[in-house]
């Protein structure tokens, strides 16, 4: 039961481009949702996030979206870099479950020069 | 400050054998979670600890356990261990215990079961 989910496993962009990340989630008990960025042999971390009071969130040049109705969030970055490329993490959590974080499969981005 | 640190950092087993993996927190944090990374699964919530006592548990059979000791360090335990628990096991530390408070990550063990 994947509870939260990336449907793309990678995504290719060009430097200076925005690049969109989507998540979609099945359980409607979340009330709060990050973005954990992980590059290889380094533990993922924290980018982003948002309460589900909220419809968007931004910091610099991430900003993530949220759409409770649709139970989707995307993460956007503008512009691209490429110490962007990285794999990207969504994660949602209830605060009636304490520090319990439900997280995608990863997708991984990549930003070409 | 110190980030969290886990180790070892890799580790190489045969199947039936135990194993166990430590976790050191940032200094002050109080909650550690852990979590099991395979390829195509993402990071599968495995249990969190919250001043020596687990608040959540995912869904992983009894052979995964843990505790957390009076300084807040924490380690797990896998008994039996069986192919498919081949993984990069993370650590998470965060002050409290709320979805909120932001989670650090340390770099992972890397176990693998033979």
């Amino acid at each position: 039961d994947q509870q939260v989910k990336q449907n793309s496993p990678s995504l290719s962009v060009q430097e200076g481009r925005i690049s969109i990340l989507n998540c979609d989630y099945t359980n409607s008990m979340f009330d709060y949702f990050l973005w954990y960025k992980k590059y290889p042999a380094e533990g993922p971390t924290f980018l982003i996030s948002i309460s589900s009071i909220k419809d968007k969130n931004e910091d610099g040049r991430f900003t993530v979206f949220l759409n409770k109705s649709a139970k989707h969030l995307s993460l956007h970055i503008v512009p691209s870099q490429p110490g962007d490329s990285a794999v990207y993490f969504c994660a949602a959590g209830r605060r009636d479950q304490g520090g319990k974080l439900i997280f995608g499969q990863g997708t991984e981005l990549s930003v070409k020069p | 400050k110190a980030g969290v640190t886990q180790t070892p950092r890799y580790l190489i087993k045969t199947r039936g054998q135990q194993v166990t993996l430590s976790c050191s927190p940032i200094s002050g944090h109080r909650s550690v979670s852990w979590y099991q990374q395979t390829p195509g699964q993402g990071l599968q919530f495995l249990f969190e600890y919250f001043s020596e006592t687990q608040r959540n548990k995912g869904n992983f059979p009894g052979r995964f356990s843990g505790r957390q000791f009076s300084n807040s360090r924490s380690e797990m335990n896998v008994s039996t261990l069986e192919l498919g628990d081949s993984a990069l096991y993370l650590c998470a530390s965060s002050q409290d215990s709320t979805s909120t408070d932001t989670q650090y990550f340390g770099p992972g063990t890397r176990l693998t079961v033979l």
